[in-house]
């Protein structure tokens, strides 16, 4: 199955910066998306995101699938932007668009 | 809407028990997946089914797990026996079509092997 790494491993900002997450994958994807592990456990769903880019509020994501990478922008972040990004990507082309994770980022927004 | 149901929400067994979780997924959701969390990593699949039948079961570890999902709705993933192993959060998830809408996680079963 195709490999997910993401970094940094772990990440602490001040309320009020920015960051950039990074995904890097071992093969072409047609299926791409950016998760949320809140400090709850609930995993949200940010961005289904295979090329190009988008921009939801204060977050942003890029996909440059030709050199295998995406990028997940916060900006102004906030404490509860606090919890764990996963990258995540299609198993196979006949795999029904279950998920390789990767390890996450865990990223921590102090006041 | 309703979001994907699972219970219970936290599990203590000693080793070799059993144990038996439940996800009801979003009406309408014919895709059904059962993800195991180990601590500090991110969620694997153990097994995607489309209505009732498998699509991918390829990482389930067929002598101890076991997943039904009759009748295309509700899912049960069983452990037995249990090893201190699969001290894991477990969770289901399930998708109309995930390249439009996503996929929707449930809170997920915290399952603790003493």
């Amino acid at each position: 199955g195709i490999q997910v790494e993401q970094s940094p491993p772990d990440l602490i900002l001040q309320e009020g910066a920015n960051s950039t997450l990074r995904c890097n994958f071992s093969d072409s994807v047609n299926n791409l998306q950016w998760f949320h592990q809140n400090p709850w456990g609930q995993l949200i769903n940010l961005f289904y995101i295979p090329s190009g880019t988008k921009q939801n509020g204060r977050l942003s994501a890029t996909t440059v699938a030709t050199e295998r990478y995406s990028l997940l922008y916060i900006s102004s972040s906030q404490t509860t932007d606090s919890g764990v990004y996963f990258c995540a990507v299609e198993r196979g082309s006949n795999s029904g668009y279950a998920l390789n994770f990767g390890k996450g980022t865990s990223l921590l927004v102090t006041p | 809407e309703a979001g994907v149901a699972q219970s219970p929400r936290y599990k203590i067994i000693e080793k070799r028990q059993s144990v038996a979780f439940w996800c009801n997924p979003i009406s309408g959701h014919a895709t059904l997946y059962w993800y195991q969390q180990i601590l500090g990593q991110g969620p694997k699949l153990l097994i995607q089914f489309q209505n009732n039948g498998v699509v991918d079961d390829s990482q389930l570890p067929k002598d101890r797990f076991s997943a039904e999902r009759l009748k295309g709705v509700d899912s049960t993933l069983k452990i037995q026996p249990a090893k201190l192993e699969d001290s894991a959060v477990y969770l289901c998830a399930s998708s109309l079509d995930p390249r439009l809408w996503g996929y929707t996680f449930g809170s997920g079963t915290r399952l603790t092997v003493v």
